[in-house]
């Protein structure tokens, strides 16, 4: 059974700060995984999906990274805003074929302080 | 191109009452999910249909829990009857073979059970 986990659950740091998010998944034998954004009293935005062929990922100050040997994903954000508080969710996309679900992680409560 | 539509945002009920959930996909998605995220937590896929079929139901509590989706568009999900444990945000998400599956998530609802 896959399991995701993230670490930290909650970071703090201050503005202008670049700062890295971890995540780990139990069974490498994946299809995709994806970082999505929530904001609170919101649904789910997807900021980057890597396909399991893929190391990494880049749009804008976001950048993923994909180990799956080692079942490890990594999101990194430059220059941290206020306004990239929010909480982050990784999710993995099992590779049994047919499988679409998404197996998430509990996720990290990022607060940028101004 | 519209979003994700769910129904209603906010929903307070008591232990054994029912509660009913809408959800609307984006226009031409054949794949509707349903998530049930408790506070803390990732979400945890409850039903997965493609068009009006069920593919993976394996975590619907089916004592409680029923999803129907008529005509492969709109989708219901209801609750009958509630208990606490039960309380949490629904999120439905939407995806098609064309976008390359990836998901689309409505606001969610919050249900809170007293």
């Amino acid at each position: 059974k896959q399991e995701v986990t993230q670490i930290p659950a909650a970071l703090s740091v201050p503005e202008g700060e670049n700062l890295v998010l971890n995540c780990s998944f139990t069974d490498s034998a994946i299809y995709n995984l994806q970082w999505f954004r929530q904001d609170p009293g919101k649904g789910l935005t997807s900021l980057l999906l890597i396909q399991s062929s893929q190391r990494e990922q880049t749009s804008g100050r976001l950048n993923a990274s994909l180990d799956k040997s080692s079942g490890r994903s990594t999101l990194y954000i430059a220059a941290s805003q206020p306004g990239d508080s929010a909480t982050y969710l990784c999710a993995v996309r099992p590779g049994v074929q047919g499988a679409q679900k998404l197996v998430f992680g509990q996720g990290t409560r990022l607060t940028i302080n101004p | 191109e519209a979003g994700v539509a769910q129904s209603p945002r906010y929903k307070i009920i008591e232990k054994r009452q029912s509660v009913a959930f809408w959800c609307n996909p984006i226009s031409g998605h054949a794949t509707l999910y349903w998530y049930q995220q408790i506070l803390g937590q990732g979400p945890k896929l409850l039903i997965q249909f493609q068009n009006n079929g069920v593919v993976d139901d394996s975590q619907l509590p089916k004592d409680r829990f029923s999803a129907e989706r008529l005509k492969g568009v709109d989708s219901t999900l209801k609750i009958q009857p509630a208990k606490l444990e039960d309380s949490a945000v629904y999120l439905c998400a939407s995806s098609s073979r064309i976008a390359k599956n990836i998901q689309y998530f409505g606001a969610g609802t919050r249900l809170s059970v007293l």
